[in-house]
């Protein structure tokens, strides 16, 4: 079955420094992997996606994030971080549901980023 | 602004009530989603509907019914909740089901239940 792992519930950084989220993932084949972002009280907003092809995935607002299949890890880092940047992300997996014969996505339990001004 | 449209953004009822939560895209999706996430918990997949057709069930209880009268709007029905049952309830939509990775999920903003 797939999972996906986020070590950290909750990381601050100052406003202008480097941030790494980190997401591992536990899934039998090729996995497709996500990262979505959801601001207070709205729905969850899509950051970037990978499948195959280059490791190193660029998305919005200036994030990116790298695939190591050695690691099983899809982390996403951001070089400067903004204020505005404050919000819950989320790392998720699209895994194949025989039953439905489609590809569902399983997240994983989130990260709280806070952003000191 | 978000494509999604959901109604109502809050909802109170009692254990008693019936109430419907609304869901409406005009992208020309043809799949569409419920989720319900719970205080710092992630979304957790409640009904797909592909074509107008359920096509799953996450072993949801039976006081949760989803309604799919076109393409465009999603419903889900809701009665002799729990309070339990509070939660963020999500809507979303893609293109087709199934492929995830080229028609990913656009989300609604989400209607907050509490169940009193």
């Amino acid at each position: 079955a797939q999972s996906v792992t986020q070590p950290d519930i909750h990381i601050t950084v100052s406003e202008g420094a480097s941030l790494e989220l980190r997401c591992n993932y536990s899934y039998g084949a090729t996995p497709y992997l996500f990262w979505y972002v959801q601001s207070p009280g709205q729905g969850l907003q899509l950051l970037l996606k990978y499948f195959s092809g280059d490791t190193l995935v660029q998305g919005i607002k200036g994030f990116e994030a790298e695939f190591k299949r050695s690691q099983s890890s899809f982390n996403l880092r951001k070089p400067s971080v903004h204020w505005s940047d404050a919000a819950e992300y989320f790392c998720a997996v699209g895994a194949f549901r025989s039953g439905a014969g489609s590809y569902q996505l399983t997240f994983g339990k989130g990260t709280k980023l806070s952003v000191i001004p | 602004d978000t494509e999604v449209t959901q109604t109502p953004k809050h909802l109170v009822m009692g254990m008693t009530n019936k109430k419907s939560l609304k869901c409406e895209q005009h992208m020309g999706h043809r799949a569409m989603y419920w989720y319900k996430q719970k205080a710092k918990k992630p979304p957790e997949l409640m009904f797909v509907y592909s074509y107008e057709k359920l096509s799953i069930n996450e072993s949801v209880p039976s006081r949760f019914s989803p309604e799919c009268p076109n393409s465009s709007l999603l419903n889900l029905h809701l009665h002799a909740l729990q309070p339990e049952d509070s939660a963020l309830y999500l809507c979303a939509s893609s293109q087709e089901s199934g492929t995830v990775y080229n028609s990913p999920l656009h989300f609604g903003n989400g209607t907050r239940l509490t169940v009193t």
